[in-house]
């Protein structure tokens, strides 16, 4: 069974610092990956997918990831941190190779940014 | 396109009392969930359904009842809402389940609080 574990419930950085998001995924056979985002009150917001392509992701808002297999990890970085920033983030599996591909959510990283 | 929408946004519940979520999506997705959101849980499935009139149990199904008679709402349903279902909750929509881009769309979510 797939897994995913999110290191930090809570990250805090200064605005302008760099933002690193811990993410670290169990799997058995090849991972697709997920970053989503969430702002106050609302849905989520996909970030970023690795689907085996390429192992260094980019996605919105300048938010990349790098897949290493080696490591099982998935962080989430952002060379400088914005206020607009601040929100949870959960990083994702999907158990594709199961019937459904469903999606498998670690419990979050809230993330603060201070002025 | 509005994507995924919700109804209710809130509700307030007395325990014993029944509701029913109702998610809509105008994407033409086969696949749609129901999660709910805890703090420090991170997101669990409840039920998904893999097209018009199919139903699945996920990880925290018990206490709830789902429904897909049209393929562009998934209804969910609490026969006897109990205090432990206060939470809030997701529906998201997904093209299809099994394949490379599994990317789910989600609603702006129900706030349901159960007394």
């Amino acid at each position: 069974a797939q897994s995913v574990t999110q290191l930090g419930s809570h990250v805090s950085v200064s605005e302008g610092a760099l933002v690193l998001l811990r993410c670290n995924y169990s799997s058995s056979v090849p991972p697709y990956l997920f970053w989503y985002v969430q702002y106050p009150n609302q849905g989520l917001q996909l970030l970023l997918k690795y689907t085996s392509a390429a192992t260094l992701v980019k996605g919105i808002n300048g938010f990349e990831a790098e897949f290493k297999k080696s490591e099982t990890s998935f962080h989430l970085t952002k060379p400088s941190a914005h206020m607009s920033d601040a929100a949870e983030y959960f990083c994702a599996v999907s158990d594709y190779g199961g019937s459904q591909g469903n999606l498998i959510f670690g419990k979050g990283t809230k993330l603060s940014v201070k002025p | 396109n509005a994507g995924v929408t919700q109804t209710p946004k809130f509700r307030v519940l007395k325990t014993g009392q029944s509701m029913t979520l109702l998610c809509a999506q105008d994407m033409n997705h086969e696949y749609m969930y129901w999660y709910r959101q805890d703090p420090g849980m991170g997101l669990r499935l409840i039920h998904y359904s893999v097209g018009e009139g199919t139903t699945a149990k996920g990880e925290v199904p018990d206490g709830y009842n789902v429904s897909r008679l049209k393929k562009q709402n998934f209804l969910l349903g609490l026969e006897s809402a109990a205090p432990s279902q206060t939470s809030v909750y997701f529906c998201a929509s997904s093209l299809s389940g099994g394949e490379v881009y599994n990317e789910q769309f989600f609603g702006p979510g129900t706030r349901l609080t159960v007394l």
